[in-house]
């Protein structure tokens, strides 16, 4: 059984650009989220995906976008980014119907704006 | 609102006992969680209680609830030096939805 694999693991980009971050889910897992953790926070929950739609999201501005593939792989796309954005990128993977506790967290995708 | 309190340090002698502490206010949270994250890793998934259980025990860990108070502990017996790292207070719904995570602790070990 693999489990969440994200890429790329770290990311240097300049203020305004755009970024895209991938990640496979854990085998037999439908349901992807995304989080972003602040240096010295907690992971803040940017949005779900469950069966290619959004199905969920937290307090991120629109810039922030993602979709789902049909074999339940993710992107999180940021646009216009700004330095407040670097951070560590978390993707976790679910399975409908086990419940928060049956989520599988990858290690990370560190990004810094420069 | 939905906010999820934890203090930043606590630094414990090996082979003592560690107790992290933390407090929830979504009182319709159904599953509450302890997350542990070493240096330049992911989160990973200690243990979690359902909202209708006092005390979870797995191993060297103990889970204490009191859901009046919404309040969540973490002992871990024992304490080794591995056990150093960031530990995440947590809680969700019932549903494959969004989970809220303190700031976490970070637990350093003394010899």
């Amino acid at each position: 059984e693999t489990g969440v694999t994200q890429s790329p693991t770290h990311l240097i980009k300049t203020r305004g650009q755009q970024v895209t971050l991938r990640c496979s889910s854990q085998s037999g897992h439908n349901t992807v989220s995304w989080y972003q953790q602040a240096l010295g926070q907690g992971p803040q929950f940017i949005f779900q995906y469950y069966r290619e739609e959004e199905n969920g999201r937290g307090n991120f501005p629109p810039r922030f976008s993602g979709l789902q593939f049909p074999n339940y792989s993710s992107e999180l796309n940021v646009n216009a980014l700004e330095l407040d954005d670097s951070a560590l990128y978390l993707c976790a993977s679910s399975r409908t119907g086990t419940g928060n506790y049956g989520y599988t967290f990858g290690s990370g995708t560190r990004l810094t704006v420069v | 609102g939905e906010d999820v309190e934890q203090s930043l340090f606590l630094s414990v002698r090996e082979g003592d006992s560690s107790v992290i502490n933390c407090t929830y206010t979504d009182s319709s949270s159904t599953y509450l969680y302890w997350y542990k994250q070493e240096p330049g890793a992911g989160l990973q998934l200690l243990t979690y209680i359902f909202s209708n259980m006092d005390m979870k025990q797995d191993q060297r860990l103990t889970v204490l609830l009191n859901k009046k108070d919404k309040h969540l502990s973490l002992r871990i017996a024992d304490t080794q030096t591995g056990d150093s790292a960031i530990y995440f207070c947590a809680e969700g719904g019932s549903s494959a939805s969004k989970i809220i995570f303190g700031s976490g602790t970070r637990l350093s070990i003394r010899p």
